[in-house]
């Protein structure tokens, strides 16, 4: 089992309201990631870091943003959530050396009314 | 650029009898590859890796993977199914030449074991 964890597990929000979606990992990955998923659906990359204070935008553009400022934890904000930010994000992590396997969270699945 | 493709959007098989997931990559150099298993409200669980080597890789819960460089595959499978193993899987590929530590996932596959 990873050490890599996900708060909340689920959230209802009203639309525009600000919000943060916790990741943490206490195996000490220099790398992180944000994935966002639609049920059942594929894995799209909306976010990575290579170590503290280091963030990078992936594949799928997003309106969130995110913030590395210790090794174990990457937070994600929306500071206006609307519906169509409805989907389940997940967080994954890797060490630095050699081609690791990433870790991920167990998920939170958001939905915005 | 590296991609996946998992061709079947979903595979149905008798318990008991063997399975098998499609994948297919593309990446200019060589490819490191994965396959993970997620269960419904879950995150994603890691099976197994080809990094080098021997081309059948044994993973967890008596999952196999053989990466054939011909074909660029690496399909998934397991000789006899289990209903548990009911799930939906992701193949995903790294280039060990570049792209960074980046992992590209296929669109996954839904595994339905039946009685």
């Amino acid at each position: 089992e990873a050490d890599i964890y996900q708060t909340p597990r689920y959230l209802v929000i009203g639309t525009g309201k600000k919000i943060t979606l916790e990741c943490s990992q206490t195996m000490g990955h220099d790398k992180m990631y944000w994935y966002q998923q639609d049920p059942g659906m594929e894995l799209h990359l909306i976010h990575y870091s290579y170590g503290v204070n280091s963030t990078e935008k992936g594949d799928l553009s997003s309106e969130s943003t995110v913030s590395r400022i210790r090794t174990e934890h990457f937070p994600l904000t929306l500071e206006s959530a609307r519906p169509s930010h409805t989907s389940q994000y997940l967080c994954a992590s890797h060490g630095t050396s050699g081609p690791n396997e990433q870790f991920f969270g167990p998920g939170t699945r958001l939905t915005v009314l | 650029a590296q991609s996946v493709a998992q061709p079947e959007d979903q595979v149905n098989v008798a318990e008991g009898n063997p399975l098998t997931v499609k994948c297919t990559y593309s990446v200019s150099g060589n490819p490191y590859l994965f396959w993970y298993v997620q269960y419904p409200n879950r995150g994603l669980q890691f099976l197994l890796k080809y990094i080098t080597g021997d081309n059948l890789v044994k993973g967890s819960y008596g999952f196999e993977a053989e990466f054939n460089k011909s074909q660029t595959s690496f399909h998934l499978k397991k000789p006899s199914a289990l209903v548990s193993d009911s799930a939906l899987y992701f193949c995903a590929v790294r280039d060990k030449g570049g792209g960074g530590n980046k992992l590209t996932f296929g669109t996954g596959t839904q595994l339905k074991v039946e009685l």
